[in-house]
């Protein structure tokens, strides 16, 4: 079974300039999810989709975050315009219903973002 | 969304037992226990997962009290590539909105030869 698949793998860019990252979830699996995890710190979930609608934004920031995930199956997150605080690496989890509360989430490679 | 409290780190030679304990106080009824492993560079990876007494996968091994205040995660005799992260979350799940999606800052395990 394929995992879940991110690119790209590293971005370098200024600030203010924009930036997006993409996200392929295991095929199958409903639930998609983005985290930031800065250097140091366990990954902030940013935001959790169910099929193509939103479960939870409430960590992500607005006036320069956005993510979609149209169809139910890939996702983009978009910084526009990034900030030197963004430097972090981008994470994509998705997961699937097992009939138990808690589904187990598989993370992709991740996104290191480096803001000059 | 119950919070957790890990030991920033620990440090283990090889072929011992490590057990690493995680305080959950607030913990609601409904709320799972999960544990996820990160290496460098890599995202993380499900462990194991319980709601109350003892559980056990080929990986570890998931210790609850009757309370379920505290968890511990057991894994046997270590091996220098279970160096890593290791993240203790509570929650319901994503499938009611509540769900066990806060990291914390985890503890690094360092296994030492």
């Amino acid at each position: 079974e394929a995992g879940v698949a991110q690119s790209p793998r590293y971005k370098i860019i200024e600030k203010r300039q924009s930036v997006a990252f993409w996200c392929n979830p295991i095929s199958g699996h409903a639930t998609l999810y983005w985290y930031q995890q800065i250097l140091g710190q366990g990954p902030k979930l940013l935001i959790q989709f169910q099929n193509n609608g939103v479960v939870d934004d409430s960590q992500l920031p607005k006036d320069r975050f956005s993510a979609e995930r149209l169809k139910g199956v890939d996702s983009t997150l978009k910084i526009q315009p990034a900030k030197l605080e963004d430097s972090a690496v981008y994470l994509c989890a998705s997961s699937s219903p097992q009939g138990v509360p808690t589904d187990t989430q598989y993370f992709g490679p991740g996104t290191r973002l480096t803001v000059l | 969304l119950a919070k957790t409290t890990q030991p920033i780190s620990m440090d283990s030679y090889e072929g011992q037992e490590v057990n690493i304990t995680c305080s959950h106080n607030n913990i609601a009824t409904n709320d799972y226990i999960t544990w996820y492993q990160q290496f460098p560079s890599q995202g993380p990876r499900f462990i194991i997962q319980g709601y109350k007494t003892k559980v056990t996968n080929e990986v570890a091994s998931l210790f609850i009290p009757a309370d379920r205040k505290s968890s511990t995660l057991s894994l046997p005799r270590v091996s220098l590539s279970d160096t890593a992260v290791y993240y203790c979350l509570v929650g319901e799940g994503p499938q009611t909105g509540a769900n066990n999606l806060f990291f914390g800052t985890g503890t690094r395990l360092t296994v030492i030869p």
